[in-house]
């Protein structure tokens, strides 16, 4: 079946433009979880939408950063003002609840911001 | 599609014993990860090794690479219930392109 799907695959920016991501996770899955990793750096936690409880924010770096998930399925990850440093790949993963262990990702969104 | 295959799936151990995972991948690598998750939260990244180190430690961790054979192996020593997690190997092979396997699910028995 469909897995995880993220839009756009490659974005380039320029600094202080805001951009954003989307996250199309798999059907019926209702955790969504935003990750990022820097150039030859581990994945980095952002944020956590389990059904409709209120998401984990305790990853996001800064408040430029937000995430919306609408009708508990798409997402989308906005960074405002966006500086170097962002520029990362952004990943995203869903899992068929929160008990599951097995986190399935999309491919990834790779920022460069100019 | 995920990369890394590990092995086992799930392991269950007293707890002061070691715990050993192994993961194997297919292609070439710049490095790879090792992740650990609590159930129902975001991955922790463990301890990332090179393509050209053979073993790492990090505290009670012990990663080692084979390249030649492309698997690697996580060590837990004395470990602890607070261990109980699930362990994922995680290869990057470029471009930042990270690659996950299905993870290991451990259970340490207090």
């Amino acid at each position: 079946g469909a897995g995880v799907s993220q839009s756009p695959s490659n974005k380039v920016t320029e600094k202080g433009k805001d951009v954003e991501l989307r996250c199309d996770p798999i059907s019926g899955h209702t955790a969504l979880y935003w990750y990022r990793q820097s150039l030859g750096q581990g994945l980095e936690f952002l944020i956590y939408f389990q059904g409709n409880s209120a998401p984990d924010k305790s990853g996001l770096p800064s408040d430029r950063f937000s995430a919306e998930r609408t009708g508990g399925s798409v997402s989308t990850l906005t960074i405002q003002r966006t500086q170097q440093e962002d520029s990362a790949v952004y990943l995203c993963a869903s899992t068929e609840d929160s008990f599951q262990e097995t986190q399935y990702f999309g491919p990834g969104t790779r920022l460069l911001v100019l | 599609s995920q990369q890394g295959e590990e092995d086992p799936q799930a392991l269950s151990i007293q707890e002061g014993e070691n715990a050993t995972m192994n993961c194997s991948y297919k292609t070439s690598i710049n490095n790879l990860q090792w992740y650990r998750q609590n159930s129902g939260r975001g991955l922790v990244h463990l301890i990332l090794i090179r393509s050209n180190e053979r073993e790492k430690h990090s505290g009670r961790l012990r990663v080692t690479l084979d390249t030649s054979k492309k698997s690697s192996s996580l060590l837990i020593t004395a470990s602890r219930a607070a261990d109980t997690a699930s362990y994922f190997c995680a290869t990057e092979t470029g471009a930042n392109n990270l690659f996950f396997g299905t993870g290991t699910r451990l259970t340490v028995i207090p």
